[in-house]
């Protein structure tokens, strides 16, 4: 199947620092990617939408401007999580669509971040 | 609103089939999917289905999907202790921005 890179893999940081997370499709273009977080034990919960060259669709409650996400190629998503806190410590993953193929969608293998 | 529901847990035995079961809210999903995840890794997609569909069989999986009842089913066999992950299921409209809805996960445990 298609690879979805995500990097890094895991990450500490201070609180009030940012931290940045990518988002590769390796072998194919996306149009759309989408950005989950993953509280333990539970399910995905969708963060936003990610479309190349606008702006993302955040879902009800995800703070725009605390979680900032870049589309800027068909290859390349990211996530920035601004002036993080320990509230913010989660496993966040990502996902992307291939063009032309809008039933497969294929996950990064996600980052683990915590804040201390 | 759009809800997948699945139950929590599963356990069987090395060998067994597993059985792992999915409803639906959403009459107009066109895709439905199952994803196992490993502990601290990403989702790996086992198998899609259409909602035109009834069966689909890859080697151990087989999907069934009941569409007037909204039931979606997973069923591996032989199962090996390799399949202990959480799987969930998940549905999806047709664009490529209609967003994935996912399950609770079910948590498959293997006994020997």
């Amino acid at each position: 199947g298609a690879v979805v890179s995500q990097h890094p893999s895991w990450v500490i940081c201070k609180s009030g620092t940012s931290v940045k997370i990518e988002c590769r499709s390796l072998d194919f273009q996306a149009t759309t990617m989408f950005w989950y977080r993953q509280f333990p034990k539970q399910s995905l919960m969708l963060m936003a939408t990610s479309n190349e060259g606008s702006k993302a669709t955040y879902e009800q409650g995800v703070e725009k401007d605390k979680f900032l996400i870049n589309h800027a190629s068909l290859t390349l998503s990211t996530l920035t999580v601004t002036s993080a806190h320990p509230e913010d410590s989660s496993f966040y993953i990502c996902s992307a669509t291939p063009q032309g193929a809008t039933e497969k969608l294929f996950f990064g293998s996600g980052t683990q971040l915590s804040v201390l | 609103g759009e809800d997948v529901e699945q139950s929590l847990f599963l356990s069987v035995r090395e060998g067994d089939s597993s059985v792992i079961n999915c409803t639906y809210t959403d009459s107009s999903s066109t895709y439905l999917y199952w994803y196992k995840q490993e502990p601290g890794a990403g989702l790996q997609l086992l198998t899609y289905i259409f909602s035109n569909m009834d069966m689909k069989q890859d080697q151990r999986l087989t999907v069934l999907l009941n569409k007037k009842d909204k039931h979606l089913s997973l069923r591996i066999a032989d199962t090996q202790t390799g399949d202990s992950a959480i799987y969930f299921c998940a549905e999806k409209g047709y664009s490529s921005a209609s967003k994935i809805i996912f399950g609770s996960g079910t948590r498959l445990s293997i006994r020997p």
